[in-house]
């Protein structure tokens, strides 16, 4: 089976700074890898997906990550971060065998002034 | 329109109560899922329905029993449930089944089980 890790749990940048989240990965072939964020009491936002293609990948709200098959890694970046910026970020590698989403175990964002 | 519904947004239930949770798109998607997510975790599968059939079963308790009755509906029994059973629950949608689908996200209803 496939699984995620996200090695932080926390992470607290300063408003206008840039961010950069972990995200490593276990599966054989090319996965399919998911950015998702969720604001405090809400469902879960795509930012973006890797499935093929152009390594690096652009989403929503200014975030991007990029695809890199040596280090099974899907990092997501953002050069600016904004105050509205503050949630749980989850990443999550679909798993073919069980036909399922796995999701790491989030690192939170607190944003300071 | 990405749009998950779900209703209500919060419940609070006893041990001996029956209630429902329902989830609604009108995006013409597939494949349905009910996601649980206790405090500080990620969202545990459930359960997934493809094409109004059931699909994938987590090994979840009987006291949890969902229901599809068309493609635009999920619904989520609950009957006898334990206080451990307090979580968010999530729904979302996807065009198809398929793990390379994006799923959309409902906001989730809160339950708390007394």
């Amino acid at each position: 089976a496939q699984s995620v890790t996200q090695p932080d749990i926390h992470i607290t940048v300063s408003e206008g700074a840039s961010l950069e989240l972990r995200c490593n990965y276990s599966y054989g072939a090319t996965p399919y890898l998911f950015w998702y964020v969720q604001s405090p009491g809400q469902g879960l936002q795509l930012l973006l997906k890797y499935f093929s293609g152009d390594t690096l990948v652009q989403g929503i709200k200014g975030f991007e990550a990029e695809f890199k098959r040596s280090q099974s890694s899907f990092n997501l970046r953002k050069p600016s971060v904004h105050w509205s910026d503050a949630a749980e970020y989850f990443c999550a590698v679909g798993d073919t065998g069980f036909q399922k989403l796995v999701f790491g175990t989030g690192t939170r964002l607190l944003v300071s002034p | 329109d990405t749009e998950v519904t779900q209703t209500p947004k919060h419940l609070v239930m006893g041990m001996t109560n029956k209630k429902s949770l329902k989830c609604e798109q009108h995006m013409g998607h597939r494949a349905m899922y009910w996601y649980k997510q206790k405090a500080k975790k990620p969202p545990e599968l459930m359960f997934v329905y493809s094409y109004e059939k059931l699909s994938i079963n987590e090994s979840v308790p009987s006291r949890f029993s969902p229901e599809c009755p068309n493609s635009s509906l999920l619904n989520l029994h609950l009957h006898a449930l334990q206080p451990e059973d307090s979580a968010l629950y999530l729904c979302a949608s996807s065009q198809t089944p398929g793990t390379q689908e994006t799923q959309y996200f409902g906001p989730g209803t809160r339950l708390l089980v007394l």
